[in-house]
């Protein structure tokens, strides 16, 4: 059974670089049709989509976030990773990384497993 | 404002029935069958309840259900049990830039 956990920092500055990193256990990363994702939820709000990345190294973002992020892969290690740059406390929130499964047409159908979720405060 | 639309709250006596609405537009619920549940007890990570509209991945209870009428998707849970208190999102996918959107939630209130 595929488990995602999620690792990195609890607290970064303003304007400085969050970095994440989603560690596969269970399964090979590489395997099956899988997008590998990263969602991010403020305390009592909703569920935001940050982006994506297939083992190849194509990526995909959410356009709210794209001059900010890069998400990268690492198959070697089964972990794929999160940088968002220029953080601000709007960026404060639980990051939470989940396999997203896609169908024989290419698209994304659903997200399962999740990871745990890691809380990420941006405050000097 | 989340980019589908759910009521902020329903609730329900053990045994009953409820259903949660999800509204978009034809660029993502009414356009695709990719609508996705998840259910989130606090603190702990969304788990997927229903996916591709109305399929039940392994594991789930068959009291969830899924469903689609143009434009608004529907979670229905029948035989409310007090473990079903949790909060519930839906998603789906777009054919916008953002590839994903998610509802604003429902908290789900077992009385």
């Amino acid at each position: 059974q595929v488990q995602l956990q999620e690792s990195g920092p609890g607290l970064v500055k303003p304007s400085q670089t969050l970095s994440l990193t989603c560690t596969v256990s269970g399964g090979s990363i590489s395997s099956g049709s899988y997008y590998w994702s990263w969602i991010r939820q403020p305390a009592g709000k909703g569920l935001e989509w940050i982006g994506r990345i297939y083992t190849s190294g194509s990526t995909n973002y959410n356009p709210s976030l794209k001059s900010r992020v890069t998400i990268s892969v690492d198959t070697s290690k089964n972990q794929f990773s999160l940088k968002l740059s220029s953080v601000t406390a709007a960026d404060t929130a639980v990051y939470y990384c989940a396999r997203e499964h896609y169908d024989s047409s290419g698209y994304p159908n659903w997200f399962d497993p999740w990871g745990q979720g890691t809380l990420v405060t941006v405050s000097s | 404002q989340s980019a589908l639309t759910q009521p902020a709250s329903v609730s329900g006596s053990p045994g009953q029935s409820i259903t949660i609405s999800c509204t978009g537009t034809s660029s993502d619920v009414g356009g695709y069958n990719y609508v996705s549940w998840y259910q989130q007890h606090p603190g702990k990570a969304p788990k997927l309840m229903i996916y591709d509209v109305s399929k039940r991945p392994s594991g789930v209870s068959n009291r969830f259900s899924g469903s689609k009428s143009g434009n608004t998707a529907s979670l229905t849970i029948s035989g409310l049990q007090a473990e079903d208190e949790a909060d519930y999102y839906c998603s789906s996918y777009t054919s916008s830039s953002t590839y994903w959107v998610f509802g604003g939630g429902t908290k789900l209130t077992v009385l």
